[in-house]
């Protein structure tokens, strides 16, 4: 079974940097495509970035809001894949959704459950 | 950037019924590379149909999705309980992905 566990959210001030990390099992990290996602309270889904496998090789993409401050990076040792924000703003307050596609496709087969991320002074 | 506009934005409808939920493209979608995901309270999204028309992996045959360019449409032929939720489309033709903004499916 495929299984997305994120962790690394919390309470943190503006200007402050954070990384979340997504832990996957059940299938072979290393060929995946990985994408992270945010869901703002209340709001709709939007779509940060994605990571394709060192196989496919090519850029990260990232959405246009969140380029410069936003790092997507993989380690398929540990089978994990990661988020860094820097110089969070209040507008990043959101629940951070790691996705796995199953293919070299743009939809997310796999969401994990998220995590939270709250920027307040 | 491709913009995805969804409507209705809330649609009210019982159980048994059929319910019709429209997204449209601020331009053609390369490929109809077009997927819909329902997100029920408190849960993280769950793909239904990649392709504008394939559904995902245990998705029930009540759900289909249609359409092609601009237009597409997610259809639930039979509301079951469990359907009552935020339904999101997604384009993955062009670059940045986009979502639209959700419809909601409530009870009437």
């Amino acid at each position: 079974e495929v299984q997305l566990m994120e962790s690394g959210g919390g309470l943190v001030k503006p200007g402050g940097s954070l990384t979340l990390s997504c832990a996957a099992s059940g299938f072979r990290f290393s060929d995946a495509w990985m994408s992270w996602v945010r869901q703002a309270p209340g709001k709709g889904l939007e779509w940060i970035g994605r990571l394709k496998s060192k196989v496919s090789g090519g850029p990260i993409d990232y959405a246009a809001p969140v380029k410069g401050r936003f790092t997507i990076s993989r380690d398929d040792s540990k089978n994990t894949l990661y988020l860094v924000i820097n110089s969070l703003i209040i507008e990043d307050t959101a629940v951070y959704y790691c996705t796995w596609h199953l293919t070299v496709s743009g939809y997310m087969d796999v969401w994990g459950k998220g995590t939270t991320v709250t920027v307040s002074s | 950037e491709i913009v995805l506009t969804q409507s209705p934005g809330t649609l009210s409808l019982s159980p048994g019924e059929r319910g019709t939920l429209s997204c449209r493209a601020s331009q053609s979608v390369s490929s109809n590379y077009l997927a819909w995901y329902q997100q029920r309270p408190g849960q993280a999204p769950r793909l239904l149909i990649h392709g504008t028309s394939t559904r995902a992996t245990g998705i029930p045959d009540r759900f289909s999705g249609s359409g092609s360019g601009t237009d597409f449409t997610l259809t639930i032929s039979r509301l079951e309980p469990e359907d009552f939720a935020m339904y999101y489309c997604q384009q993955y033709g062009g670059s940045p992905w986009t979502f639209g903004q959700g419809t909601k499916v409530e009870i009437k």
